[in-house]
């Protein structure tokens, strides 16, 4: 079965960085395109970067553009997420997710992995 | 960007009673839009996408409808374990993909 895991989250200080990764398994990982979406403590959701398939192409939310940097390792099924000077608003799970059809729809979603930004 | 405003914000309901919640956009998003179910602790579920097309698995009591900009998830005969928050997404034009901030379904 479909099977996403991020690992890296973690407590961080503001300005610092953090590496985020997600294992993908049970799918032909380089055939999807994949999505960072996140979620701040009792808030909604708010997508954050895509990638597609073949890394041919990526997209950042505005927020997150020119510090954030979406990648993926094909060969390794591991998707990235490297979050430079981080803010203390950017508290939040981040969640790896798979777009079936590289249409900017999500079908399955990792469990997610906690990222908190504090001094 | 395409905003997207969900009602209520929180719905009280009893099991076995019908849920009707609504996604209204900010312009139109034609059929792109989904739902999504999350439960405390677990990441979003898709239930439905394209308007109306249950995703693998989900429950005929779930069935959404509706074009343009307004939309509807309609929950049919509450079930104990649809208390839940619900979002809707769309992604006619994305980037950036939005949701709307949420549904809460509690028991009444």
């Amino acid at each position: 079965q479909v099977q996403l895991v991020e690992s890296g989250g973690g407590v961080v200080q503001p300005g610092r960085s953090l590496r985020l990764s997600c294992v993908a398994s049970g799918f032909t990982f380089s055939s999807y395109g994949m999505h960072w979406v996140r979620q701040a403590p009792g808030k909604g959701l708010e997508w954050v970067a895509v990638i597609w398939y073949d890394g041919s192409n990526k997209a950042y939310a505005e927020s997150v553009k020119g510090r954030f940097t979406i990648s993926r390792d094909n060969s390794k099924n591991t998707l990235y997420l490297e979050m430079n000077s981080l803010r203390a608003e950017e508290t939040a799970v981040y969640y790896c997710v798979r777009d079936p059809r590289g249409q900017g729809e999500y079908d399955h979603w990792g469990r997610g992995t906690l990222v908190t930004v504090s001094s | 960007e395409i905003v997207l405003t969900q009602s209520p914000a929180t719905l009280s309901l009893s099991p076995g009673e019908r849920a009707t919640l609504s996604c209204r956009a900010s312009q139109s998003v034609s059929s792109y839009l989904a739902w999504y179910q999350q439960k405390p602790g677990q990441a979003p579920r898709l239930l439905i996408y394209d308007v109306s097309n249950r995703a693998t698995g989900i429950p005929a009591r779930f069935s959404g409808s509706g074009s343009g900009t307004d939309f509807t998830l309609t929950i049919s005969s509450l079930e104990p374990e649809d208390f839940a928050v619900y979002y809707c997404q769309q992604r006619r034009d994305w980037p950036p993909i939005t949701f709307g901030q949420g549904t809460r379904l509690e028991i009444k």
